[in-house]
């Protein structure tokens, strides 16, 4: 069974640094990109960012450039997302998710993990 | 960068009703345009891709239409497990804007 399965909730202050985690099981995790979607509580979609871990490109939104940062250790199958400093407004929900072959859209989702910034 | 707008925000029906719900991008898109079902606490579902290709598994019941700038979906007769929130999102290789949702509520 395809599945991601993403580390737990977590709650941190302003200024702190954070990497949750996704890890992949039941298909070869270099061959297809990974990304990563916030959800701000009573929100929208929003689509952060992908890597393929295979070579570990990257591509980011334009509004997460420069905020985050995706990696993938292809090692262990396991793709995260890193803030070097967190802010209140990086409190949301996130969630990564498979692309399917080629250029595709996200067919298989993690199941998501909270993250909350409160001093 | 190219915006998706879906209309309705909101939209009450019953069960039974045919629903559709509409998704417009700024600029042609081809058919690169997914729909994705959200349940409460839950995560995305993917439901159409390539604007009218049926994910497998996803019931006959959703289907998927347009190209270009204008892309509907539909539920051909609305069922009780299908009241969510729905998104249409672009696609290409390096991006992936999703509209901004549309509830579907009870009636």
């Amino acid at each position: 069974e395809v599945q991601l399965v993403q580390s737990g909730a977590e709650v941190k202050k302003p200024g702190e640094s954070l990497k949750i985690s996704c890890e992949a099981s039941g298909y070869s995790f270099t061959s297809y990109w990974i990304g990563w979607v916030r959800q701000m509580p009573g929100k929208g979609l929003e689509w952060m960012g992908i890597i393929y871990p295979g070579d570990s490109e990257t591509r980011y939104g334009p509004s997460f450039e420069g905020q985050v940062t995706i990696l993938a250790d292809k090692a262990i199958n396991t793709a995260y997302l890193q803030w070097s400093s967190l802010k209140a407004s990086d409190s949301a929900m996130y969630y990564c998710a498979r692309r399917s072959s080629g250029s595709g859209p996200f067919d298989v989702w993690g199941q998501g993990t909270t993250v909350t910034v409160s001093s | 960068d190219i915006q998706m707008t879906q209309s309705p925000s909101t939209l009450s029906a019953s069960v039974g009703d045919r629903v559709t719900i509409t998704c417009r991008a700024s600029q042609s898109i081809s058919n690169w345009l997914a729909w994705f079902q959200q349940k409460a606490g839950k995560a995305p579902k993917l439901l159409i891709y390539q604007a009218s290709s049926l994910e497998s598994g996803v019931p006959s019941r959703f289907s998927g239409s347009g190209s270009g700038t204008e892309f509907t979906l539909t539920i051909s007769s609305l069922q009780p497990d299908d009241f969510a929130t729905y998104y249409c999102q672009r696609y290409n290789s390096y991006s992936g804007t999703f509209g901004q949702g549309t509830k579907v509520e009870i009636k």
